[in-house]
């Protein structure tokens, strides 16, 4: 069965350091992978996604970038953290586009 | 660009009570897809509706995809208190000229103790 890991859990970063979250799938190949961030008690904002090894999509223009180095593994990053970037960031995989989403766990990011 | 509009954005009804929640797209979409979200949990796929006029149900949930494949529903009758959460719809359509999920705003059920 395929499963999808994100790490880590919960993070407390002061403004302008780097971020780095991890997310990586199991139990399946060449999947498309999504990157969602959730403001609270809001809905999801697309913020990357791939469907392949070093093709990423951006669909909003911020601080943050992502990188799939592995074919199972999507990374977003950040050099200098805002304070508006805080929120709940969501990883996502499909097998094709219009399939189902499978979330994973979430990171928990506060930024102060 | 397409959008997907889901209304309400809070519903609060005793336990016992039925629960409604509506998307409306801009366009025409070619699928919709539900998802609940428990608080302080990750979406997690409930439906996939395809064919117009479409309906679905799963136990006391009946899902509904409009004829025109712009609008659907999810009714849940007589809510429980395992059904409180978030309820997303996303539907497949153009934006940006790229065709991909587009998500509502999402609703979220509260049971009123």
């Amino acid at each position: 069965s395929q499963t999808i890991h994100q790490w880590p859990a919960t993070l407390v970063q002061p403004v302008g350091s780097p971020l780095s979250l991890e997310c990586t799938v199991e139990g399946t190949s060449n999947p498309n992978l999504y990157w969602y961030r959730q403001a609270a008690g809001r809905g999801l904002q697309l913020l990357f996604y791939s469907v392949g090894i070093g093709q990423i999509s951006s669909e909003v223009p911020q601080n943050l970038s992502a990188s799939r180095p592995q074919d199972r593994q999507f990374i977003l990053s950040s050099k200098k953290l805002l304070l508006s970037d805080s929120g709940f960031y969501l990883c996502a995989w499909t097998r094709a586009v219009q399939e189902t989403q499978y979330f994973g766990p979430g990171t928990r990011l506060l930024v102060l | 660009g397409q959008q997907v509009m889901q209304i309400p954005q809070y519903q609060h009804v005793q336990e016992g009570e039925d629960f409604t929640t509506y998307c409306n797209s801009s366009t025409t979409l070619s699928n919709i897809q539900w998802y609940k979200q428990r608080p302080g949990g990750h979406p997690v796929f409930l439906i996939q509706l395809v064919k117009s006029g479409e309906v679905k149900k799963q136990k006391r949930l009946t899902f509904q995809f409009g004829e025109a494949k712009k609008n659907s529903s999810l009714h849940i009758t007589a809510t429980q208190t395992t059904d409180v959460g978030t309820y997303f719809c996303a539907g497949f359509g153009i934006l940006d000229s790229n065709y991909q999920l587009i998500w509502g705003a999402g609703t979220k059920l509260i049971i009123k103790p």
